[in-house]
């Protein structure tokens, strides 16, 4: 069965910091990745996916990840955060007979 | 174009009563999905729906728990003499096409349910 792993449970940076968050999954085929971002009091919302080709993805509000095979990595990026990034993403992978299987997510705040 | 509906957004039961969540799919997709976020995890996944077809319930709870996704209508995750450990915030998702391994699924804003 597939599993995804998120490194960090809470993440502080202050605005304007670079941002990277960890995501690993465990499958040794195909795999579709995805991250989602839920706002405070939001619901779930698609930032980024990747399903083939250029494995450097870009997302919405300045978002990027970057699928490295050898690694089973996804790991999500954002040069300089804002004080709105404050939320909580969640990485998801689809691969074979398993649905869409989340990471536990990391809570991310910025202080201004 | 409205987006995944689900209500309540918020249900509070008592122990041994029953909890109906309804989700709305977003117009055009036929395929839902339903997940369970409990306190500090990720999502996991329920159950998986079409039109009056339950196609894979792998992650539904073997007692209890029901899904259904009728011709007209909602589609309904029922949960029967619930306990405190129901509690949690339960996910709707859906997708346009066919296999679940190829769409990306969009996201209801959840039911809160406590359970008292």
């Amino acid at each position: 069965a597939q599993s995804v792993s998120q490194h960090n449970h809470h993440v502080i940076l202050s605005e304007a910091a670079s941002l990277e968050l960890g995501c690993n999954y465990s499958y040794g085929g195909t795999v579709n990745l995805f991250w989602y971002v839920q706002y405070p009091g939001q619901h779930l919302q698609l930032l980024l996916k990747y399903f083939s080709g250029d494995p450097l993805v870009k997302g919405i509000k300045g978002f990027e990840a970057e699928f490295i095979k050898s690694k089973f990595s996804f790991n999500l990026r954002k040069p300089s955060v804002q004080w709105s990034d404050t939320a909580e993403y969640f990485c998801a992978v689809i691969g074979g007979a398993d649905g869409l299987t989340f990471g536990k997510g990391t809570h991310l705040i910025i202080q201004p | 174009n409205a987006g995944v509906m689900q209500n309540p957004r918020h249900l509070v039961r008592r122990r041994g009563q029953e909890a109906r969540l309804r989700c709305s799919p977003m117009k055009g997709h036929s395929h839902v999905y339903w997940y369970r976020q409990l306190p500090e995890e990720g999502l996991k996944f329920m159950v998986y729906l079409q039109k009056e077809n339950i196609i894979d319930e792998s992650g539904m709870p073997k007692e209890r728990f029901s899904a259904e996704f009728p011709k007209e209508g909602p589609s309904i995750l029922r949960i029967q003499q619930v306990v405190r450990g129901d509690s949690a915030a339960y996910f709707c998702a859906s997708s346009p096409l066919s296999g679940r391994a190829a769409d990306t699924q969009y996201f209801g804003p959840g039911t809160r349910l406590t359970v008292l």
